[in-house]
């Protein structure tokens, strides 16, 4: 069973923190995804990256930034947590070519006081 | 811009009935279709995917058509069941990259 992980269920930080979600998957997916999910306006793409180093600005990438050092793990990071940040974020992952599902981590529920 | 309409409105219907939910896009032309599904404070989870040549797939209660003239997919459960309560969200895909998730309709399932 593919599996995708992501660091913590549940996150509190304080406005102007530096944030780390961290997310791992072990299928050997060339994709990786981060939205965020907020009532009423869906999921909305935040970055993915196509490869290693690789990285592509999503719908939303404003006051965010992401890192993939290797294949398996993708992090987003907010230099600067506000509050208009608190969200659910999701990580997921896929093969790269038409046809391919995406898989989907847990999810973290951020939020920012 | 791109536009993906999905039923806003949370459908109620009754277990053992045909649920269908209708996912609508303009300005797009996708090359394939997926459903996934999702529970409360959970991420989606994949259910179908059908192509732009597919006018209709099945797997077991599950049933997805795809009109590109209509710009239309439309979602069906039949013989629906409490356990099939969830958000449905419809994505489109062109490139084999990113997709384009519509907002979900909630589906409740009464006994």
């Amino acid at each position: 069973d593919v599996k995708v992980t992501q660091s913590s269920r549940y996150l509190v930080k304080r406005t102007g923190e530096k944030v780390f979600l961290e997310c791992v998957q072990d299928m050997d997916h060339e994709n990786m995804f981060w939205y965020r999910q907020d009532p009423g306006l869906g999921l909305r793409l935040i970055y993915f990256s196509y490869d290693v180093k690789m990285k592509e600005k999503g719908d939303i990438p404003e006051g965010y930034s992401v890192s993939r050092e290797k294949k398996e793990r993708f992090s987003l990071i907010l230099e600067s947590a506000s509050t208009n940040q608190t969200s659910m974020y999701l990580c997921a992952s896929s093969f790269t070519g038409r046809y391919y599902e995406q898989y989907f981590g847990p999810g973290t529920r951020l939020t920012v006081t | 811009s791109q536009k993906i309409e999905q039923n806003s409105e949370a459908l109620n219907i009754q277990e053992g009935k045909t649920a269908t939910l209708t996912c609508n896009y303009t300005n797009y032309s996708p090359a394939y279709l997926q459903w996934y599904r999702q529970d409360p404070g959970r991420g989606p989870v994949f259910l179908l995917l059908i192509r732009e040549n597919e006018k209709e797939k099945r797997k077991e209660r599950l049933k997805v058509t795809f009109d590109t003239t209509l710009k239309q997919s439309l979602f069906h459960i039949t013989a629906s069941q409490p356990a099939d309560s969830a958000t449905y969200l419809c994505a489109l895909g062109d490139s084999g990259y990113a997709l384009n998730f519509g907002k979900g309709t909630s589906l409740l399932v009464t006994p």
